[in-house]
């Protein structure tokens, strides 16, 4: 069962944050975040596992709720080139090797 | 910066067609991927491989496409008889381990028309 990203859209000014969440109805072992733009490759953002950490790097930032079964993505001040569509991969065992469940995307739009 | 590479970029086809797509991976990399994207929607996984054999495949993986690294650089996806609704994005990506705390690298498609 694929999760649910919420919002499905977001339109943001330059500098506003935005909050992206990733839930599944089942016990997660990892969520991966991607952001697409249009016409491109997905781009790794980040990874995170079982243990409920939070990661990091510039100004976009996630975390991992075990308990809830849901990640969000953090995205602070945001600039123009954070548009584009950011989607939640989910894995349910760390022997998965690699077959994640993808949720629909959410587009982020950035306005200057 | 490393990068997987794919060929063709875009691909028209007829149907019942036999279909290669090409990958090369970056170098240091175990684990191989295929992922499918249709116009407008989600990602889609389909295989994973792993020491010369497929560890992992979903439900849209059946008999009519199969994986291959004949070479040792070279990672390929067949489709055997393609049909309409195979037309997607296809999406190579490689890394150097199981997902778990490494990063995924995504090639830049080949995009599969069925006519």
């Amino acid at each position: 069962q694929q999760p649910v990203q919420s919002p499905q859209a977001v339109i943001l000014r330059e500098g506003e944050d935005a909050v992206i969440n990733c839930s599944s109805s089942k016990a997660l072992y990892s969520v991966h975040w991607y952001r697409q733009k249009h016409g491109e490759a997905p781009v790794f953002l980040m990874i995170l596992l079982k243990g409920g950490e939070q990661k990091g790097h510039d100004k976009i930032s996630a975390s991992f709720n075990e308990k809830k079964q849901q990640s969000s993505l953090y995205l602070t001040a945001s600039q123009l080139s954070y548009s584009g569509t950011y989607f939640c991969g989910t894995e349910i065992t760390s022997t998965n090797a690699g077959k994640s469940t993808f949720g629909d995307g959410t587009t982020l739009t950035v306005k200057p | 910066e490393p990068e997987v590479t794919q060929t063709p970029s875009h691909q028209v086809t007829q149907m019942g067609q036999e279909v290669i797509l090409r990958c090369v991976p970056i170098s240091n990399h175990l684990y191989f991927y295929w992922y499918r994207q249709i116009l407008g929607q989600k990602v889609e996984f389909l295989v994973s491989f792993y020491n010369n054999e497929i560890s992992e495949k979903s439900e849209i993986f059946d008999d009519q496409f199969s994986v291959e690294r004949p070479d040792g650089s070279n990672f390929t996806l067949k489709i055997r008889s393609t049909k309409l609704e195979d037309s997607a994005m296809y999406f190579c990506a490689s890394s150097e381990a199981t997902r778990s705390g490494n990063t995924i690298y995504f090639g830049e498609g080949s995009w599969l028309t069925v006519v």
